[in-house]
């Protein structure tokens, strides 16, 4: 099983920073398999981006995705208020499995 | 638009089975993988299996292999996922995903979340 350890546990930045939320794999991810997601309290989760850089239908270009092989970044630009929430990497390549996440909250 | 409504919250005893539907609209049905994804309380996203299009081929999280069921039925456009001998542990929002597109192994298009609880 590929396992994905996400840091930090917690980032507390201000509206108008710029956000990088890192995701390790234990083996290579082929193929750069590797999607993000954001989920708010009470919400399902929501696809930002998949295939480790390409954004989904609707989501803002602030949000960029980066890597390959075990180490990928999720960067967000420039923060806005609705952008604090938790932060899931998942991999596809091998079964599926979910990082732990990252608590973007504000400072 | 494509939509998944999931059936309503359940409580169930230790040992009970429970089963969970997503019924699915705006989209062909019989043309996409479904996923079921847990989340207990204040905790992470869990994979719980896979169910291919046509229904007949399925795979389960390890963890679960021999307790959990997935199945769908193509004439109501509803995927079913059930679990059996339940544990205090398994309480947790249960999500039915949608595929990105074929094949793709990420979810664009979620339910809303089930919530069972397990308690006696």
């Amino acid at each position: 099983e590929i396992v994905l350890t996400q840091s930090p546990g917690t980032l507390s930045l201000s509206p108008g920073e710029r956000a990088t939320l890192s995701c390790r794999a234990s083996q290579s991810v082929r193929d750069n398999k590797l999607a993000w997601y954001q989920q708010k309290p009470g919400q399902a989760p929501r696809l930002l981006i998949h295939g480790a850089s390409s954004r989904a239908a609707g989501i803002p270009d602030r949000f960029s995705g980066s890597g390959s092989g075990t180490d990928f970044t999720l960067t967000i630009s420039r923060l806005e208020p609705e952008d604090f929430a938790v932060y899931y990497c998942q991999q596809y390549a091998s079964s599926y499995t979910f990082g732990q996440g990252t608590k973007l909250e504000i400072k | 638009q494509v939509q998944l409504v999931q059936s309503g919250a359940e409580v169930k005893e230790p040992g009970a089975s429970v089963k969970v539907s997503c019924k699915a609209s705006g989209y062909t049905f019989s043309s996409y993988y479904m996923h079921w994804v847990r989340q207990a309380p204040g905790q992470g996203l869990e994979w719980v299996g896979i169910i291919n299009p046509s229904g007949d081929t399925t795979s389960y999280a390890q963890k679960l292999q021999g307790r959990v069921t997935m199945t769908r039925d193509t004439s109501t456009s509803t995927l079913y996922m059930e679990l059996s001998s339940l544990r205090s542990e398994d309480t947790a929002v249960y999500y039915c995903a949608r595929e990105n597109y074929l094949g793709s192994g990420s979810y664009l298009y979620w339910g809303q979340g089930t919530l069972v609880t397990v308690s006696s």
